[in-house]
């Protein structure tokens, strides 16, 4: 079964530092990727979204995203983290349906930002 | 543009009663999903549309749920009869196309049964 592994529940990084948040998935056939953000109160914001093609990912706000079909994931990335990039973060594998595609979540990685 | 926008984005019922939550998803988009987020945890797949056909109801947790679209725009998820452990947040997404494409997601209203 098609499945989302986020095994950090909580991050805390300092203002300024570099961040990796982790994501490995379970999906038998070619996966679409992605990575949504989520503050408190808000509705989940696409960051960044993997198809096809180029295996290191850009996406909004600075983050990026590299998938490694050979260990099965898709970890995000941001070189330097500001105070506002303190929300939940999900990862999801797109997984194909008879004519649609429907997302499975990880259970996500709430990132804390440290003065 | 517009989002998706959700309404009411908070719901309190009292164990029992019948619940409606509407969804308006982007103009012209094809594709309606509903998505329940327990706390703590990440979203799960409940139900899809595509324009007023519902295609799939596979994450529907039991027969007292029940979403419509009947003009293929505005979804309404309803539940009867609600228990404490209906008490989540229901996301509704909308995407343009039914194929592998981007989904775009609402706020989410937030439903506790006390």
């Amino acid at each position: 079964a098609q499945s989302v592994t986020q095994p950090d529940i909580h991050i805390t990084v300092s203002e300024g530092a570099s961040l990796e948040l982790r994501c490995n998935y379970s999906y038998g056939a070619t996966p679409y990727l992605f990575w949504y953000v989520q503050s408190p109160g808000q509705g989940l914001q696409l960051l960044l979204k993997y198809f096809s093609g180029d295996t290191l990912v850009q996406g909004i706000k600075g983050f990026e995203a590299e998938f490694k079909r050979s260990q099965s994931s898709f970890n995000l990335r941001k070189p330097s983290v500001h105070w506002s990039d303190a929300a939940e973060y999900f990862c999801a594998v797109g997984v194909i349906n008879t004519g649609f595609q429907k997302l499975v979540f990880g259970t996500g990685t709430r990132l804390l930002v440290s003065p | 543009g517009a989002g998706v926008s959700q309404s009411p984005r908070y719901k309190v019922a009292k164990r029992g009663q019948d619940v409606a939550l509407r969804c308006d998803p982007i103009s012209g988009h094809v594709s309606l999903f509903w998505y329940q987020q327990a706390l703590g945890q990440g979203p799960e797949f409940l139900t899809y549309f595509q324009n007023e056909a519902q295609l799939d109801k596979s994450g529907l947790p039991s027969d007292r749920f029940f979403a419509e679209r009947p003009e293929g725009s505005v979804s309404t998820l309803k539940i009867q009869r609600t228990q404490q452990e209906d008490s989540a947040v229901y996301l509704c997404a909308s995407s343009l196309s039914s194929q592998a494409d981007t989904q775009y997601f609402g706020p989410g209203t937030r439903l506790t049964v006390l």
